[in-house]
């Protein structure tokens, strides 16, 4: 079983909606984080968090560090938004987990 | 937000040459940088971790005499891909973090090897 699951894998929307894509995990961390991959490859770091909720611009993470879980919302999706979100675990100083990704398309 | 800065964005070598990346911090001192390669619609995996003036750490699988990693200072990692070849086309990322503190991400290098 992987360490960390991601949901959904694929997502499609129209522009306009609100968007949530799932982080489910298994394993003990220190923190977790968003990332968002653009066609191109480049990579944002969008959040890090280790409890409660964060929030930037249309944008919000929550953590549930007791129910392993973890959620990123998009507001009012925007066509610009269509990317591959990576959820990221971060157990002790230094090691990195990665979930395989929500290919996000927000059509206009 | 940090900047981690990574060059070249892309390159095309011939096969059996070696080729090499950089990675720099160019705000803040990262004490650990890590190098990711990614394929195809596939999640990054990670390669190996190196911390400033150490030996880099290479995960199962990761042949280090191929894939060197220098981390001489604070702010700049390189990987070398030694001898590549075609099967070593992918994209390669780093990302550099202070102890406690988000990652974050380089660009990216799409490297194809002909």
């Amino acid at each position: 079983k992987n360490e960390v699951e991601q949901s959904p894998q694929n997502l499609t929307a129209q522009e306009g909606e609100f968007i949530t894509i799932n982080c489910s995990y298994s394993v003990g961390i220190s923190a977790l984080h968003w990332l968002q991959q653009h066609p191109g490859g480049g990579i944002v770091s969008l959040f890090m968090l280790s409890s409660g909720k964060k929030k930037h611009g249309r944008l919000i993470a929550t953590i549930n560090i007791q129910e392993k879980h973890s959620s990123l919302h998009i507001t009012a999706s925007h066509p610009r938004d269509s990317a591959v979100y990576i959820c990221v675990l971060i157990q002790g100083a230094q090691k990195l987990v990665f979930g395989q990704g929500t290919r996000l398309t927000i059509n206009p | 937000g940090a900047v981690v800065s990574q060059h070249p964005s892309r390159v095309i070598c011939k096969s059996g040459t070696s080729v090499k990346i950089e990675c720099r911090s160019l705000d803040f001192q990262a004490t650990t940088m890590f190098w990711y390669r990614q394929f195809p619609k596939q999640s990054l995996m990670l390669m190996a971790t190196s911390n400033e003036g150490s030996k880099a750490t290479y995960e199962q699988g990761v042949e280090k005499d191929k894939f060197l990693i220098n981390h001489a200072s604070l702010t700049l990692s390189t990987l070398t891909v030694t001898s590549a070849h075609p099967e070593d086309s992918s994209f390669y990322i780093c990302s550099a973090r202070k102890l406690n503190t988000e990652a974050f991400f380089g660009q990216g290098t799409r490297l194809t090897v002909v």
